[in-house]
């Protein structure tokens, strides 16, 4: 199976809570991210959290890790309709070359 | 502070010719990575570069594909005889310490 595995689409409605989740398999990973990519644009990287919290939050944007599952997830708050774009979560390993292994993305859709 | 910079943002090139894609990383950045996006897929891990060294391509196929990182200038994504199955987009990524950020990528197509 795939390192990162995400779900492929959430469609939310505006103003609601957006929970994207995701899963990996190496325990060893350090570093887990979120990056949001908007059509035809690169990557833009959201957050970070080291494999050492549990928590981090930034504005609307709060990700919750769970090591003992090996669950990452990523909630948007008050999801407007300019969070619509598709988001990949990535980890990376310590004592490697820190090179992130992604996710295939979950394409967030955002309705009125 | 510029982010990553990758150029050209769209290149054509016909069956069989080279195509070469640029990268400069963040300033202080030493750690450059290449990646390809084909359509409706998620990012595939090409190289991996420090300066002058080539730490990890072991998503780089053995044949035409090429990369360099030289003491100055960017780092170079190099294809060569180009095939319809290359057209993708290419993303470069610098990291220094914490978090690897991306350029806005090169996409190829192949005609």
């Amino acid at each position: 199976g795939e390192d990162v595995e995400q779900s492929l689409f959430l469609s939310v409605r505006e103003g609601d809570s957006s929970v994207i989740n995701c899963t990996y398999t190496d325990s060893s990973s350090t570093y887990l991210y979120w990056y949001k990519q908007e059509p035809g644009a690169g990557l833009q990287l959201l957050t970070y959290i080291f494999s050492n919290m549990d928590m981090k939050q930034d504005q609307r944007l709060t990700v919750l890790l769970n090591k003992k599952d090996k669950h990452l997830s990523l909630r948007i708050a008050d999801t407007q309709t300019g969070d619509s774009a598709i988001y990949f979560c990535a980890e990376s390993i310590e004592g490697g070359s820190y090179i992130p292994t992604f996710g295939r993305g979950t394409s967030l859709i955002v309705h009125p | 502070n510029a982010g990553v910079m990758q150029n050209p943002r769209h290149l054509v090139r016909r069956r069989g010719q080279e195509a070469r894609l640029r990268c400069s990383p963040m300033k202080g950045h030493s750690h450059v990575y290449w990646y390809r996006q084909l359509p409706e897929e998620g990012l595939k891990f090409m190289v991996y570069l420090q300066k002058e060294n080539i730490i990890d391509e072991s998503g780089m196929p053995k044949e035409r594909f090429s990369a360099e990182f030289p003491k100055e200038g960017p780092s170079i994504l190099r294809i060569q005889q180009v095939v319809r199955g290359d057209s993708a987009a290419y993303f470069c990524a610098s990291s220094g310490t914490g978090g690897a950020f991306f350029g806005q990528g090169t996409r190829l197509t192949v005609v």
